[in-house]
């Protein structure tokens, strides 16, 4: 079953500014847990990209950004490339269901 | 920089056993902080945590597979494995095998993923 709800897709023309929303629950995002966000491209195994809510693995561009308030995760992408079309996933921890992931959300970029 | 690779046959029967082994090259599978893990991805559960384990021997499955599943680790050959018992068509799926950060839940490494259909 899906914990994080996130939306099908997200668009945007380069260089414009997208974010990705994450809702979780009490047990989940709420209940204190970090948030993480992955990045896959076709094909490929997912990458890290957003770790403990906030913060980038070495590596990963300044222009991912990760937040959270209440129940509700963010990744926000500024600048948008070409190269960051992809499907974006994020995670946490559920006190009743261990590891869970969102549903994916794909970036198109216009 | 360390890697995983998943081995394990690619068509399994309905009913039986799916058996996958993950080899850890370039680090050690003892170290300290890390879980190590299984998460299998398709389209219509997308991506699903499996189970993960220290290199003690403890283990944390998903409720909701836990009755058919055991994990294992071998330090001396640097390897964890995966057992999912009486698999059906809905067990079809690519397996990644995974370093997960302890306290903390990411995955920080990933394998190549393994794809396994059930048939």
């Amino acid at each position: 079953q899906f914990v994080l709800a996130q939306p099908p897709s997200v668009s945007g023309a380069p260089g414009q500014r997208v974010t990705i929303s994450c809702t979780g629950s009490t047990s989940n995002i709420g209940g204190g847990y970090d948030v993480h966000w992955y990045q896959q491209l076709p094909g490929m195994a997912p990458k890290l990209l957003i770790y403990e809510t906030k913060f980038r693995p070495s590596g990963v561009p300044d222009r991912f950004s990760g937040s959270k308030s209440g129940t509700l995760a963010s990744l926000a992408i500024t600048g948008l490339q070409a190269q960051d079309e992809a499907i974006y996933y994020c995670q946490s921890y559920d006190s009743s269901l261990k590891v869970v992931f969102g549903t994916g959300t794909k970036v198109t970029v216009l | 920089q360390l890697q995983l690779q998943e081995a394990g046959p690619g068509l399994v029967k309905p009913s039986q056993t799916l058996s996958l082994t993950c080899s850890v090259s370039g680090g050690s599978i003892s170290s300290e902080n890390y879980y190590w893990s299984w998460i299998r991805q398709s389209p219509e559960r997308g991506l699903e945590w499996i189970a993960y384990i220290y290199n003690t021997g403890a283990t944390y499955y998903n409720p909701s597979l836990k009755s058919r599943v055991v994990m294992s680790v071998d330090t001396s050959k640097e390897e964890f494995s995966l057992k999912l018992s009486s698999v059906t068509a809905a067990d079809t799926a690519l397996y990644y095998c995974a370093r997960v950060r302890m306290a903390y839940y990411y995955v920080d490494i990933w394998g190549r993923g393994t794809t396994v259909t059930v048939s």
